[in-house]
């Protein structure tokens, strides 16, 4: 079945370093992928996303480029603030939609000042 | 942004008790789920519904129960609390296929 792996946490960095936090996946067909972020005492809301081959997510400043050749779905960022320390969860859905989404474990990330 | 409610926020309840965690959305959303997060913060299914009266049951649902009367409202029902029930549990919904999911608040969930 589908599934997603992403890298585990936690990570942490200082203020105005650069982030990667590594996602790959297996599905059957072309999923459309997703970035979720958590943050403290909330539920999840989407960061990201992309449905096709080769599109580039985009959003606050973090990006993810959807690579069919390495199945990956990485989310950057070039310079990350403490207000970004949250858990973040790769996501992916299947083509037709109807089925749930598969969640990656997360990672939490903390950016110290 | 989000229409999508949990009730309670937070619970302490004994064991062998039932509870029902609310979840409602105003968003007219077809889809709706129910997480279990653990400390971890892995995310669990639990189960989901596609509709009014149709429900599924996810990965780790053989200890509750869900109903879809109504489109805005899917309660997720714990006949007899266990101290491994104690977790946060998350309701989603969406609208359309591959669109993003709506998340609520959640209900943080102790059981003594």
């Amino acid at each position: 079945g589908d599934s997603v792996t992403q890298m585990e946490g936690p990570v942490t960095l200082s203020e105005e370093a650069f982030l990667t936090i590594n996602c790959t996946y297996t599905a059957t067909g072309y999923p459309s992928l997703f970035w979720y972020v958590q943050y403290p005492g909330e539920g999840l809301q989407l960061l990201l996303k992309a449905t096709k081959a080769d599109d580039k997510g985009s959003n606050k400043g973090f990006e993810a480029t959807y690579r069919k050749e390495t199945t990956s779905f990485h989310l950057e960022k070039g310079s990350v603030q403490v207000s970004d320390s949250a858990v973040y969860f790769c996501a992916l859905s299947g083509r037709s939609g109807n089925t749930p989404l598969v969640f990656g474990k997360g990672t939490r990330l903390s950016v110290i000042a | 942004e989000a229409d999508i409610y949990q009730t309670p926020r937070y619970l302490v309840i004994g064991t062998g008790k039932k509870i029902t965690l609310e979840c409602s959305q105003t968003m007219g959303h077809d889809k709706m789920y129910w997480y279990q997060q653990d400390p971890g913060m892995e995310l669990h299914l639990i189960h989901y519904s596609y509709g009014v009266n149709s429900t599924e049951k996810g990965d780790l649902s053989s200890e509750s129960t869900v109903s879809r009367i109504r489109t805005e409202h899917f309660p997720l029902t714990l006949e007899s609390a266990r101290p491994s029930h104690t977790s946060q549990y998350l309701c989603a919904s969406t609208g359309l296929p591959n669109e993003k999911l709506f998340f609520g608040s959640g209900t943080q969930l102790s059981v003594l």
